[in-house]
Protein backbone atom coordinates (compact mmCIF):
# COMPACT_ATOMS: atom_id res chain seq x y z
CA UNK A 1 0.00 0.00 0.00
CA UNK A 2 1.45 2.93 -0.87
CA UNK A 3 1.14 5.97 1.07
CA UNK A 4 0.82 9.67 0.18
CA UNK A 5 4.52 10.77 -1.69
CA UNK A 6 5.86 14.13 -2.28
CA UNK A 7 8.62 15.47 -3.84
CA UNK A 8 11.07 16.94 -3.38
CA UNK A 9 12.02 16.63 1.16
CA UNK A 10 14.27 19.27 0.72
CA UNK A 11 14.00 22.49 -1.37
CA UNK A 12 17.05 25.78 0.08
CA UNK A 13 15.92 28.73 -2.27
CA UNK A 14 16.83 32.24 -2.42
CA UNK A 15 14.72 34.78 -1.53
CA UNK A 16 12.67 35.86 -4.89
CA UNK A 17 13.08 32.34 -6.69
CA UNK A 18 10.15 30.24 -7.43
CA UNK A 19 9.81 26.89 -6.22
CA UNK A 20 7.07 23.95 -7.40
CA UNK A 21 6.25 20.91 -4.82
CA UNK A 22 4.51 17.88 -6.33
CA UNK A 23 2.31 15.60 -4.41
CA UNK A 24 1.24 11.86 -5.15
CA UNK A 25 -1.97 11.32 -3.16
CA UNK A 26 -2.99 7.13 -2.44
CA UNK A 27 -3.71 6.18 -5.89
CA UNK A 28 -7.67 5.46 -4.42
CA UNK A 29 -7.98 8.70 -3.42
CA UNK A 30 -10.13 11.19 -5.06
CA UNK A 31 -9.41 14.40 -2.60
CA UNK A 32 -5.88 16.00 -2.13
CA UNK A 33 -5.31 18.92 0.29
CA UNK A 34 -2.24 21.18 1.10
CA UNK A 35 -1.02 22.33 4.11
CA UNK A 36 1.76 24.70 5.50
CA UNK A 37 3.47 23.38 8.95
CA UNK A 38 6.04 26.17 10.58
CA UNK A 39 8.07 25.13 13.86
CA UNK A 40 6.16 24.71 16.97
CA UNK A 41 2.66 25.03 15.12
CA UNK A 42 -0.15 22.57 13.74
CA UNK A 43 -0.46 21.92 9.68
CA UNK A 44 -2.48 24.92 8.71
CA UNK A 45 -4.82 24.09 5.59
CA UNK A 46 -4.10 25.70 2.40
CA UNK A 47 -6.10 24.62 -0.54
CA UNK A 48 -8.49 21.08 -1.70
CA UNK A 49 -9.09 19.79 -5.01
CA UNK A 50 -12.11 17.25 -5.41
CA UNK A 51 -10.48 15.38 -8.58
CA UNK A 52 -9.90 18.20 -10.43
CA UNK A 53 -11.59 20.95 -9.40
CA UNK A 54 -10.09 22.99 -6.39
CA UNK A 55 -12.68 23.09 -4.13
CA UNK A 56 -11.48 25.94 -1.35
CA UNK A 57 -8.67 28.60 -1.01
CA UNK A 58 -7.97 29.50 2.30
CA UNK A 59 -6.83 33.14 3.29
CA UNK A 60 -3.33 31.86 3.83
CA UNK A 61 -2.56 31.42 -0.29
CA UNK A 62 -1.51 34.80 -1.59
CA UNK A 63 -1.91 35.26 -5.11
CA UNK A 64 1.69 34.22 -5.46
CA UNK A 65 0.95 30.79 -4.94
CA UNK A 66 -0.94 28.32 -6.98
CA UNK A 67 -2.05 24.81 -7.19
CA UNK A 68 -3.15 22.58 -9.69
CA UNK A 69 -4.34 19.10 -9.93
CA UNK A 70 -4.73 18.86 -13.99
CA UNK A 71 -5.62 14.80 -14.44
CA UNK A 72 -7.25 14.63 -10.93
CA UNK A 73 -3.96 12.63 -10.02
CA UNK A 74 -1.04 14.35 -8.87
CA UNK A 75 -0.63 18.42 -7.47
CA UNK A 76 1.75 20.54 -7.89
CA UNK A 77 2.15 23.40 -5.49
CA UNK A 78 3.86 26.67 -6.94
CA UNK A 79 5.27 29.45 -4.83
CA UNK A 80 6.74 32.75 -6.95
CA UNK A 81 8.76 35.22 -5.51
CA UNK A 82 9.71 33.18 -2.26
CA UNK A 83 9.75 35.41 0.70
CA UNK A 84 11.44 34.40 3.80
CA UNK A 85 8.15 33.71 5.36
CA UNK A 86 7.54 31.38 2.93
CA UNK A 87 10.04 29.11 5.15
CA UNK A 88 8.18 26.20 6.17
CA UNK A 89 7.09 22.40 6.09
CA UNK A 90 4.13 22.15 3.34
CA UNK A 91 2.05 18.94 3.19
CA UNK A 92 0.29 17.16 1.32
CA UNK A 93 -2.70 15.08 2.19
CA UNK A 94 -4.88 12.59 0.52
CA UNK A 95 -8.31 11.10 1.45
CA UNK A 96 -11.32 9.40 -0.65
CA UNK A 97 -14.96 11.48 -0.40
CA UNK A 98 -17.98 8.70 -0.15
CA UNK A 99 -21.38 9.82 1.51
CA UNK A 100 -18.97 9.00 4.64
CA UNK A 101 -16.44 11.16 6.00
CA UNK A 102 -13.05 9.67 5.58
CA UNK A 103 -9.67 10.88 7.16
CA UNK A 104 -7.23 12.24 5.88
CA UNK A 105 -3.35 10.87 5.23
CA UNK A 106 -0.70 12.79 5.18
CA UNK A 107 2.88 12.24 2.96
CA UNK A 108 6.32 13.29 4.81
CA UNK A 109 6.38 17.21 3.67
CA UNK A 110 8.37 19.29 1.72
CA UNK A 111 10.35 21.60 3.44
CA UNK A 112 11.29 24.64 2.38
CA UNK A 113 14.01 26.73 3.39
CA UNK A 114 14.46 30.14 2.47
CA UNK A 115 18.09 32.39 2.23
CA UNK B 1 -9.22 32.08 12.47
CA UNK B 2 -10.79 28.72 14.45
CA UNK B 3 -8.72 27.61 16.67
CA UNK B 4 -8.10 24.55 19.00
CA UNK B 5 -7.44 24.52 22.05
CA UNK B 6 -4.64 21.60 23.29
CA UNK B 7 -3.45 20.91 26.43
CA UNK B 8 -1.19 20.09 27.91
CA UNK B 9 1.36 21.77 25.40
CA UNK B 10 4.34 19.01 26.83
CA UNK B 11 4.62 15.72 28.89
CA UNK B 12 7.57 14.58 30.34
CA UNK B 13 6.63 11.07 31.86
CA UNK B 14 7.91 7.69 32.75
CA UNK B 15 7.74 4.74 30.63
CA UNK B 16 4.93 2.61 32.33
CA UNK B 17 2.58 5.51 33.08
CA UNK B 18 -0.55 6.33 31.45
CA UNK B 19 -1.06 10.15 29.78
CA UNK B 20 -4.11 12.26 28.68
CA UNK B 21 -4.38 15.13 26.65
CA UNK B 22 -7.45 16.82 25.46
CA UNK B 23 -8.55 19.41 22.64
CA UNK B 24 -11.53 21.62 23.41
CA UNK B 25 -12.85 24.51 20.71
CA UNK B 26 -15.82 26.52 20.91
CA UNK B 27 -17.10 25.74 17.90
CA UNK B 28 -18.97 22.33 16.93
CA UNK B 29 -17.68 19.76 15.38
CA UNK B 30 -18.55 16.48 13.26
CA UNK B 31 -15.15 14.77 13.13
CA UNK B 32 -12.16 14.61 15.49
CA UNK B 33 -9.08 13.04 14.25
CA UNK B 34 -5.73 12.33 16.81
CA UNK B 35 -1.98 12.59 15.16
CA UNK B 36 1.06 12.19 15.96
CA UNK B 37 4.05 13.60 14.39
CA UNK B 38 7.62 12.34 14.42
CA UNK B 39 10.82 15.21 13.60
CA UNK B 40 10.91 15.36 9.60
CA UNK B 41 7.94 13.79 9.12
CA UNK B 42 4.29 14.02 8.59
CA UNK B 43 1.23 13.51 10.79
CA UNK B 44 0.35 9.62 10.77
CA UNK B 45 -3.50 8.99 11.53
CA UNK B 46 -3.81 7.36 15.21
CA UNK B 47 -7.80 7.48 15.36
CA UNK B 48 -11.02 8.72 13.64
CA UNK B 49 -13.93 9.96 15.66
CA UNK B 50 -17.06 10.90 13.61
CA UNK B 51 -19.91 10.82 16.23
CA UNK B 52 -20.89 12.72 19.30
CA UNK B 53 -19.61 10.07 22.48
CA UNK B 54 -18.15 7.69 20.37
CA UNK B 55 -15.49 6.23 22.15
CA UNK B 56 -12.70 4.27 20.14
CA UNK B 57 -9.37 2.50 21.04
CA UNK B 58 -6.48 1.60 18.77
CA UNK B 59 -4.41 -0.91 20.62
CA UNK B 60 -3.10 0.99 23.55
CA UNK B 61 -5.05 4.21 22.91
CA UNK B 62 -7.84 5.81 23.28
CA UNK B 63 -9.79 8.41 22.00
CA UNK B 64 -13.24 10.13 23.29
CA UNK B 65 -15.63 12.61 20.61
CA UNK B 66 -16.98 15.08 23.13
CA UNK B 67 -21.06 14.70 23.59
CA UNK B 68 -21.11 18.50 23.09
CA UNK B 69 -18.84 18.02 19.89
CA UNK B 70 -16.69 20.81 21.42
CA UNK B 71 -13.95 18.62 22.46
CA UNK B 72 -12.07 15.45 22.19
CA UNK B 73 -9.49 13.28 24.58
CA UNK B 74 -6.62 10.82 23.99
CA UNK B 75 -5.44 8.61 26.22
CA UNK B 76 -2.29 6.37 26.10
CA UNK B 77 -1.65 3.88 28.58
CA UNK B 78 1.24 1.83 29.83
CA UNK B 79 3.43 4.50 27.88
CA UNK B 80 6.69 3.13 26.12
CA UNK B 81 9.89 5.18 24.66
CA UNK B 82 8.58 4.44 20.92
CA UNK B 83 5.38 6.71 21.86
CA UNK B 84 7.79 9.90 21.97
CA UNK B 85 6.53 12.51 19.40
CA UNK B 86 4.03 15.54 18.89
CA UNK B 87 0.24 14.35 19.57
CA UNK B 88 -2.21 16.61 17.17
CA UNK B 89 -5.82 16.93 17.18
CA UNK B 90 -7.65 18.08 14.23
CA UNK B 91 -11.34 19.02 13.71
CA UNK B 92 -13.83 19.17 11.14
CA UNK B 93 -16.30 22.32 11.40
CA UNK B 94 -19.90 21.24 11.96
CA UNK B 95 -21.00 23.66 9.71
CA UNK B 96 -17.82 24.72 7.41
CA UNK B 97 -15.57 23.31 4.41
CA UNK B 98 -15.57 19.71 3.64
CA UNK B 99 -11.69 19.68 3.42
CA UNK B 100 -10.79 22.45 6.01
CA UNK B 101 -9.20 20.64 8.82
CA UNK B 102 -8.52 22.32 12.47
CA UNK B 103 -5.06 22.10 14.25
CA UNK B 104 -4.23 22.09 17.49
CA UNK B 105 -0.89 23.14 18.38
CA UNK B 106 0.16 19.92 19.43
CA UNK B 107 1.46 17.88 22.67
CA UNK B 108 4.96 16.94 22.99
CA UNK B 109 5.51 13.80 24.74
CA UNK B 110 8.76 12.66 26.30
CA UNK B 111 9.29 9.03 28.28
CA UNK B 112 11.94 8.44 30.07
CA UNK B 113 12.85 4.50 30.21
Amino acid sequence: DTGVSQDPRHKITKRGQNVTFRCDPISEHNRLYWYRQTLGQGPEFLTYFQNEAQLEKSRLLSDRFSAERPKGSFSTLEIQRTEQGDSAMYLCASSFATGTNQPQHFGDGTRLSIL
Amino acid sequence: GQQLNQSPQSMFIQEGEDVSMNCTSSSIFNTWLWYKQDPGEGPVLLIALYKAGELTSNGRLTAQFGITRKDSFLNISASIPSDVGIYFCAGQLMWGSQGNLIFGKGTKLSVKP
